[in-house]
């Protein structure tokens, strides 16, 4: 399995824009890129998924590099309830893929 | 629609007893999984199932067992509780373990062992 690496912790101010970059220099070429959200007290939940260049959703967009080597998770106008952890998975499709969650990245959204 | 169902949501052990976290699911999902997460940790696999009557284990099942007589429910068995379990424990559901499916979560038990 492709390790990821994402930072820890980052904060950011109502209505700015948040990246936050996922490193996967070992992914293989089936391998997806997953991204998922945990508010407090709860279990994650699927956000956005992509392959390559980009991905855009109702609630986030995604952006990967041609050498698939990272992929950044773009939240356009973050609002308080953006406040979560983000976990940054990588994937074979088709394979025998369970998923691990590392300690994702804290986003703290002030006001 | 129901999606992946916990019960209970909260509970207190003493050292020594044992319970059965349950988990239910609704959406036909062949694969469940059983994760716990320590607080400002990632979450770490416990116990997983592809299917009814087919269990295998994660990364750290010790004093942990688990059944799948059915496809909706995967129940999480402790004995013998102990201080190193108190955890928050996530049930989670998926079509197929290809990773272009979203895996569902319930919304967790917190159990603390005193």
């Amino acid at each position: 399995l492709a390790k990821t690496t994402q930072p820890v912790s980052m904060d950011s101010y109502e209505g700015q824009e948040v990246n936050i970059t996922c490193s996967h220099n070992n992914i293989a070429t089936n391998d997806y890129i997953t991204w998922y959200q945990q508010f407090p007290s709860q279990g994650p939940r699927f956000i956005i998924q992509g392959y390559k260049t980009k991905v855009t959703n109702e609630v986030a967009s995604l952006f990967i590099p041609a050498d698939r080597k990272s992929s950044t998770l773009s939240l356009p106008r973050v609002s308080l309830s953006d406040t979560a952890v983000y976990y940054c998975l990588v994937g074979e499709s088709g394979g025998s893929y369970i998923p691990t969650f590392g300690r994702g990245t804290s986003l703290i959204v002030h006001p | 629609n129901a999606g992946v169902t916990q019960t209970p949501k909260f509970r207190i052990l003493k050292i020594g007893q044992s319970m059965t976290l349950q988990c239910t699911q609704d959406m036909n999902h062949n694969y469940m999984y059983w994760y716990r997460q320590d607080p400002g940790m990632g979450l770490k696999l416990i116990y997983y199932s592809v299917g009814a009557g087919i269990t295998d284990k994660g990364e750290v099942p010790n004093g942990y067992n688990v059944s799948r007589s059915t496809t909706e429910d995967f129940p999480l068995r402790l004995e013998l509780a102990a201080p190193s379990q108190t955890s928050v424990y996530f049930c989670a559901s998926s079509y197929s373990t290809d990773s272009n499916y979203g895996y569902t979560f319930g919304s967790g038990t917190r159990l603390t062992v005193v």
